[in-house]
């Protein structure tokens, strides 16, 4: 069964930073494509950034140059580290398991909370 | 970048049908795919590729695509369909969401 746990979410003034965990079971984070998706208090779905099988990244250009993606295969985790936080930057961010073809989100944990606010 | 737009709710009566949009420029020529978000939860996958459901779904929905919209149909619809829906497509190297229907059962 596939499952995923983020951690690491946190109170965190603007300008600081914060790295995000996410704890795969029941395959491999190293062979599929994952992803983080985040969503605002009371708001919608804003896809974050992606890391291929084959190692190609990808960013929502909300968080290009500030946020990079990470996995340990050894640890099968998924990481996101966040630099220069800002308000906007507040939501629950969900570790997600790519479909086959990496087009859709297949695969959800619970999220984690990050509020940024001074 | 591409834009995607759903209604912002639907109310729908128990057993009737809720058909949802979603909105976009030559949305056809694109695989749609839809989640269902109940609150204080994390969104599940429901249709994949415009029509495809996946294992555990319900046949009570149902999925379609041409043209500038792509549609999610809720047949027979229960209490527990109320949730939040969004459609998403793949943009080039980008991932976009619609702006969501919040489905009311009355």
């Amino acid at each position: 069964e596939v499952q995923l746990v983020e951690s690491g979410g946190d109170l965190v003034q603007p300008g600081g930073s914060l790295r995000l965990s996410c704890a795969a079971s029941g395959f491999s984070v190293a062979d599929y494509y994952m992803n983080w998706v985040r969503q605002a208090p009371g708001g919608g779905l804003e896809w974050v950034s992606i890391l291929y099988s084959g190692g190609d990244i990808f960013y929502a250009d909300s968080v290009n140059g500030r946020f990079t993606i990470s996995r340990d295969t050894s640890k099968n985790t998924l990481s996101l580290q966040m630099n220069n936080l800002k308000a906007d930057d507040t939501a629950v961010y969900f570790c997600i398991k790519g479909g086959i073809r990496g087009t859709n989100f297949e695969s959800w944990g619970r999220g984690t909370l990050v509020s940024v606010s001074s | 970048s591409y834009v995607l737009t759903q209604p912002p709710s639907v109310s729908v009566a128990p057993g009737q049908t809720a058909r949802l949009t979603c909105g976009g420029d030559n949305i056809g020529g694109r695989g749609v795919h839809w989640y269902q978000q109940k609150p204080g939860q994390a969104p599940v996958l429901v249709i994949n590729d415009d029509r495809d459901r996946p294992s555990g779904i319900p046949e009570r929905f149902s999925g379609s695509n041409s043209g500038n919209t792509a549609t999610l149909t809720i047949s027979r619809v229960e209490a527990g369909d109320e949730a939040d829906y969004y459609c998403q497509v793949l943009d080039d190297t980008s991932y976009v969401f619609g702006t969501g229907t919040k489905v009311t059962v009355l």
